[in-house]
């Protein structure tokens, strides 16, 4: 099983520049989710999704959009980069909101 | 105050130890808490689930005290490979559908 998908791997954006980040599961979850994981700072919840079509803002929501046009894909954008926004980004997946969480490999992303 | 906290260590400890890690969560209300591990560079994975009975998996217990509101982690006979760093998670109260992560524990396992 495939589980969870993150594409890309690794990004370098000039500040300013956009991009999308796709996570794809292949488990029939319900629940997705994007964080962003930063040293000494922890996981911290940018956005989730508790089902296709329906998205809410977590912790750090400010400077990102997503979308759930589909069950199995949970997309994030970043409409304009900035340095702050350089991270790891995971995304994850569980089947119920009390539940295990799947994550994804992460993207690596830095922006200069 | 962090909602989940943990000492963030790092621990180093001889091959065969036993050792433990406490994590504390603020919120009296939170239904399910994991154990995930993290090695460098990689994604979080599930180590265990952690039971109010409190539960055991091969080396690996983890147990629950909701009155002092804690998890622990005990991990014995220690291998070079558990080397990790060691989140402790919270979910949410019902219908906040969140993960509330500590920042981590790192273990070091040296031979």
């Amino acid at each position: 099983n495939a589980g969870v998908t993150q594409t890309p791997k690794f990004r370098v954006l000039k500040t300013g520049q956009s991009m999308t980040l796709l996570c794809a599961q292949d488990m029939n979850h319900e629940y997705m989710y994007w964080y962003r994981q930063d040293p000494g700072m922890g996981l911290r919840l940018i956005h989730y999704s508790v089902g296709e079509g329906t998205t809410a803002k977590g912790e750090v929501p400010d400077g990102y959009n997503v979308s759930r046009l589909k069950k199995q894909n949970f997309l994030l954008g970043l409409e304009s980069a900035a340095p702050s926004q350089t991270s790891v980004y995971f995304c994850a997946s569980s089947y119920a909101a009390a539940l295990e969480a799947f994550f994804g490999q992460g993207t690596r992303l830095t922006v200069v | 105050r962090k909602e989940v906290e943990q000492d963030p260590g790092p621990f180093n400890v001889p091959e065969g130890a036993t050792v433990a890690f406490n994590c504390t969560y603020s919120n009296s209300a939170s239904q399910s808490f994991f154990w995930y591990r993290q090695d460098c560079r990689k994604e979080p994975k599930l180590l265990m689930s952690v039971y109010s009975s409190g539960n055991e998996d091969g080396r690996f217990t983890a147990q629950l005290n909701r009155a002092s509101q804690y998890i622990s982690l005990l991990i014995r006979d220690s291998k070079l490979s558990d080397s990790a760093t060691y989140l402790c998670v919270a979910t949410g109260t019902s219908g906040t559908y969140k993960y509330i992560f500590g920042t981590g524990t790192r273990l070091k396992v040296l031979a």
